[in-house]
């Protein structure tokens, strides 16, 4: 079955410092990732996706990741946060099941942003 | 930009009653869902609906749980009896095709008393 990992619960970043959130997966092929940010009373907002191609995704708001398959992981990498990235950020596998699909969410990782 | 919509935003109900959250899925998809989140926990996969039938559910869909595609536009997610274990945020996903994204809702708040 498939599975994901966010080993993070909570980071906190300066305003203007990189930001790496780290995301495992367990599926037997090739899996469809994503990120999702949720703000704050908010629903779920697609960051970026990886289905094939090239290892390194560009998202929306700056935020960028890449698929190793060596490391089962595809971490969420922003070179400069903003205050308003303050959100919770969730890691998805897509992976078919009986012929349809269901997207397996990881517990997320809470980022606080902090002048 | 498309998007899914759901209604309402926030619903207070009794334990035992009847609920019936709505979704409007973007025009041109093929594929909906639910999910939801318990405070505190992970977004969970409810149903998906495909072709007028359920495709999947996960052991949290019971027998009190039931979806509708009433018309054309309109998803909806029913909870005939409900438990004080139901309040969560009530999440509906649409996608276009098979495998392809999903596109998520701002979410129904469910509190039951």
């Amino acid at each position: 079955a498939q599975s994901v990992t966010q080993p993070d619960i909570h980071i906190t970043v300066s305003e203007g410092a990189s930001l790496e959130l780290r995301c495992n997966y367990s599926y037997g092929a090739t899996p469809y990732l994503f990120w999702y940010v949720q703000s704050p009373g908010q629903g779920l907002q697609l960051l970026l996706k990886y289905f094939s191609g090239d290892t390194l995704v560009q998202g929306i708001k700056g935020f960028e990741a890449e698929f190793k398959r060596s490391q089962s992981s595809f971490n969420l990498r922003k070179p400069s946060v903003h205050w308003s990235d303050a959100a919770e950020y969730f890691c998805a596998v897509v992976g078919d099941s009986g012929g349809y699909q269901k997207v397996t969410f990881g517990t997320g990782t809470k980022l606080q942003v902090i002048p | 930009e498309p998007e899914v919509t759901q209604t309402p935003s926030h619903q207070v109900t009794q334990m035992g009653q009847e609920v019936i959250l709505r979704c409007v899925p973007i025009s041109n998809h093929l594929y909906f869902y639910w999910y939801r989140q318990i405070l505190g926990q992970k977004v969970e996969f409810l149903v998906s609906f495909y072709n007028n039938e359920i495709s999947e559910k996960s052991e949290i869909f019971d027998d009190q749980f039931s979806v509708e595609r009433p018309d054309g536009s309109n998803f909806t997610l029913k909870i005939r009896s409900t438990k004080l274990e139901d309040s969560a945020m009530y999440f509906c996903a649409s996608s276009a095709q098979f495998q392809e994204t999903q596109y998520f809702g701002p979410g129904t708040r469910l509190l039951v008393l």
